[in-house]
């Protein structure tokens, strides 16, 4: 069974850094494309990131570029997303995701983490 | 950017009765590579990620009951429950893949 689970989510002051994590098991991390898509509270869903299967491609939306760094570590099935620089507007719940085979969009998603920006 | 465009934002419908979601995008997303629509449909619980209903416009993912049907082509989609049950009570999302930034719409909240 596919599993991701999300951490490093919390309170953080503006202008701080926090890095997350996204876990994987169930499948070959590798082999995937992942993304990170996120959710202020009571809103819609909006794009972060995604990498490619070995890391050499990285894309963001410009609301993170240059803030925001994914990366992954294949051999321990793990995603992150360093966020530095954070404002208010960046609180939402944080959600790592799988790439489907048929393209960008997801079977797969984590539970997500709560990511709150306030002093 | 390609906007995605849902309407309406809410619905309240009787069980047993059809409940239609529009999605519009500002441009196209029919892939000229594989001729399929770059489209997907999602549902979103309270306190849950999304679930994938509906890929390539109207193709339903495994599992997903046979009332839920996508459909429409270019810049123009419909999800369709055509008998609503109670655990439908959810709100509705599209997505386009077609090009970056992946983009959602708005969002669709179905009551009873």
């Amino acid at each position: 069974e596919v599993q991701l689970v999300e951490s490093g989510g919390g309170l953080v002051q503006p202008g701080g850094s926090l890095r997350l994590s996204c876990a994987a098991s169930g499948f070959t991390l590798s082999s995937s494309w992942m993304h990170w898509v996120r959710q202020a509270p009571g809103k819609g869903l909006v794009w972060v990131s995604r990498i490619n299967s070995d890391g050499g491609r990285t894309d963001y939306a410009d609301s993170v570029k240059g803030r925001f760094t994914i990366s992954r570590d294949n051999a321990k099935n793990t995603l992150y997303l360093q966020m530095n620089s954070l404002r208010a507007e960046d609180s939402a719940v944080y959600y790592c995701a799988r790439n489907a085979s048929g393209g960008s969009y997801y079977v797969h998603w984590g539970q997500g983490t709560l990511v709150t920006v306030s002093s | 950017d390609i906007v995605m465009t849902q309407s309406p934002d809410s619905l309240a419908v009787s069980l047993g009765e059809r409940a239609t979601i529009n999605c519009k995008s500002s441009q196209s997303v029919l892939s000229s590579s594989n001729n399929k629509n770059l489209l997907v449909w999602y549902q979103q619980k309270p306190g849950h990620p999304p679930k994938l209903l509906i890929y390539w416009a109207s193709t339903r993912e495994s599992g997903v009951p046979d009332r839920f049907s996508g459909s429409g082509s270019g810049t123009d989609f419909t999800l369709t429950i055509s008998s609503l049950q109670a655990e439908d009570v959810a709100v509705y999302y599209c997505q386009q893949h077609y090009g970056l930034p992946l983009t959602f719409g708005g969002g669709t909240k179905v009551e009873i």
